[in-house]
C-alpha cells in the first residue's frame, strides 16, 4: 500500500535559518504529492502540491521538487520566520481515487 | 465564508456514550472524508464519501459510523465512545482534479 515516511522532528530553528524538512514515499502509478500546514489550534491548509516528475511546487517561500527517481519531495524554505512555527505534513494522493495517505508531521519552532 | 464547518469543537464523553460529530461544507465537493489525528501517527483516515448516499471504510473505521444523504453533511457517529477515540477529528472536503482538499478547523474529543 501507500506510505509516506517524513523526517522526525520536532525541528527548532532560528529566524532567518534555511529549512529543509526530508519527505519520501512508497506508492504505485504516479500520486499527486502536497504540504499541508497545520497551524495551532487550526485545520490544515494546503501549502503546496506537484502533480507530475520534476514539477515544482512553490507557495510563501516554500518549495518543494517532485523526484520520482528518490521517491522524494522534501521541503525547503531560505529564510524562516517565526510566523512559520507549524506542523508540516507531507501527503500523497493516488491519481486513480481521493484518498490521501499523510506522513507523521514534522513540528517545526522558529525562535527569534 | 466558504468551507468546512465542524461542530462541536470540544466534547467530552464518557465510555459507552454515543455522539454525532457533524461535518458540513458549502463548496458542492462531492469527496468528504473523515481523519483522526494522534500524535506521532499523523492523520488517519476514518471513512470517506465519492457522494451523496456513497460511502466506504479507510483505515480505522472500527467503532464509527456514517452516512452521506446529501452533498452538503458528512456526520460521524460514535456508537459506543472508548478511551482509545480520544483523539482530535478532522473532516475535509474536495472538488477533484489536482485541487487540495479543503479541510474543517477539527474537533477535540476526549472519552473518559
Amino acid at each position: 500500500g501507500n506510505s509516506v515516511t517524513q523526517m522526525e522532528g520536532p525541528v527548532t530553528l532560528s529566524e532567518e535559518a534555511f529549512l529543509t524538512i526530508n519527505c519520501t514515499y512508497t506508492a504505485t502509478g504516479y500520486p499527486s504529492l502536497f504540504w499541508y500546514v497545520q497551524y495551532p489550534g487550526e485545520g490544515l491548509q494546503l501549502l503546496l502540491k506537484a502533480t507530475k516528475a520534476d514539477d515544482k511546487g512553490s507557495n510563501k517561500g516554500f518549495e518543494a521538487t517532485y523526484r520520482k527517481e528518490t521517491t522524494s519531495f522534501h521541503l525547503e524554505k531560505g529564510s524562516v520566520q517565526v510566523s512559520d512555527s507549524a506542523v508540516y505534513f507531507c501527503a500523497l494522493q493516488e491519481t486513480s481515487g481521493s484518498r490521501l495517505t499523510f506522513g507523521e508531521g514534522t513540528q517545526l519552532t522558529v525562535n527569534p | 465564508n466558504a468551507g468546512v464547518t465542524q461542530t462541536p469543537k470540544f466534547q467530552v464523553l464518557k465510555t459507552g456514550q454515543s455522539m454525532t460529530l457533524q461535518c458540513a461544507q458549502d463548496m458542492n465537493h462531492e469527496y468528504m472524508s473523515w481523519y483522526r489525528q494522534d500524535p506521532g501517527m499523523g492523520l488517519r483516515l476514518i471513512h470517506y464519501s465519492v457522494g451523496a448516499g456513497i460511502t466506504d471504510q479507510g483505515e480505522v473505521p472500527n467503532g464509527y459510523n456514517v452516512s452521506r444523504s446529501t452533498t452538503e453533511d458528512f456526520p460521524l457517529r460514535l456508537l459506543s465512545a472508548a478511551p482509545s477515540q480520544t483523539s482530535v477529528y478532522f473532516c475535509a472536503s474536495w472538488r477533484g482534479g489536482n485541487y487540495g482538499y479543503t479541510f474543517g478547523s477539527g474537533t477535540r474529543l476526549t472519552v473518559v
